[in-house]
């Protein structure tokens, strides 16, 4: 399957500051991206879809400014928690897709984010 | 409005035993199902996806499931458990022509030697 990566697999960083998260898909063209938040032990919650050249789409209760989304090109998608805090913290992870109706989202292997 | 229902958020089978986890899906159009499998700290790795072509789906690691549509299910078996199995599988439908995956609550599974 296709390869999806994501930088940094862990990060730690201080209240308030913000904090950049890099999905890249390696072997093809992403024409969709998307963003989910996990907590332990639970279900993939979808944050936002983001949709190379255009504005990311937000999940109802996502603060769009607070969670800014980037994808300047088919295989990069970027974001960034702004003035992080503490319930911050959780498990990122973004997935990749060719865009076609059916197509399969590739996932990236998570961001660990700790806000202290 | 469509959803994803896997019953058993826990499973426990025998190294060697079959593994059944269950789903069930709501759609009104044809539904493109997916089973993803996440080990600890990981992303998800796709097992099998359906899209209508086939209604026995076989996957990695000898991982198959079956779309049956009176049933509105697309459980996912396994012949014979192996301690590597052991992981979070989480069912998933897509919706439509956005590709927004919505996905069930996850079955962790254990297997014991």
């Amino acid at each position: 399957g296709a390869v999806v990566s994501q930088h940094p697999s862990r990060v730690i960083c201080k209240s308030g500051t913000s904090v950049k998260i890099e999905c890249r898909s390696l072997d093809f063209q992403a024409t969709t991206m998307f963003w989910y938040r996990q907590f332990p032990k639970k279900s993939l919650m979808l944050m936002a879809t983001s949709n190379e050249g255009s504005k990311a789409t937000y999940e109802q209760g996502v603060e769009k400014d607070k969670f800014l989304i980037n994808h300047a090109s088919l295989t990069l998608s970027t974001l960034t928690v702004t003035s992080a805090h503490p319930e911050d913290s959780s498990f990122y992870i973004c997935s990749a897709t060719s865009g076609t109706p059916g197509a399969t989202q590739y996932f990236g292997p998570g961001t660990r984010l700790l806000v202290l | 409005a469509q959803s994803v229902t896997q019953l058993g958020s826990h499973v426990s089978v025998s190294e060697g035993a079959l593994v059944l986890l269950r789903c069930n899906y709501s759609s009104s159009v044809p539904p493109y199902l997916f089973w993803y499998v996440q080990y600890p700290n990981q992303g998800l790795q796709l097992l099998l996806k359906y899209t209508s072509a086939a209604t026995l789906v076989k996957g990695i690691n000898d991982f198959e499931a079956e779309f049956k549509k009176s049933e509105t299910s697309f459980h996912l078996t396994k012949p014979s458990a192996h301690m590597s199995d052991a992981a979070e599988y989480f069912c998933a439908v897509s919706e439509g022509a956005t590709n927004k995956l919505i996905f069930g609550t996850g079955t962790l599974l254990a297997v014991q030697p």
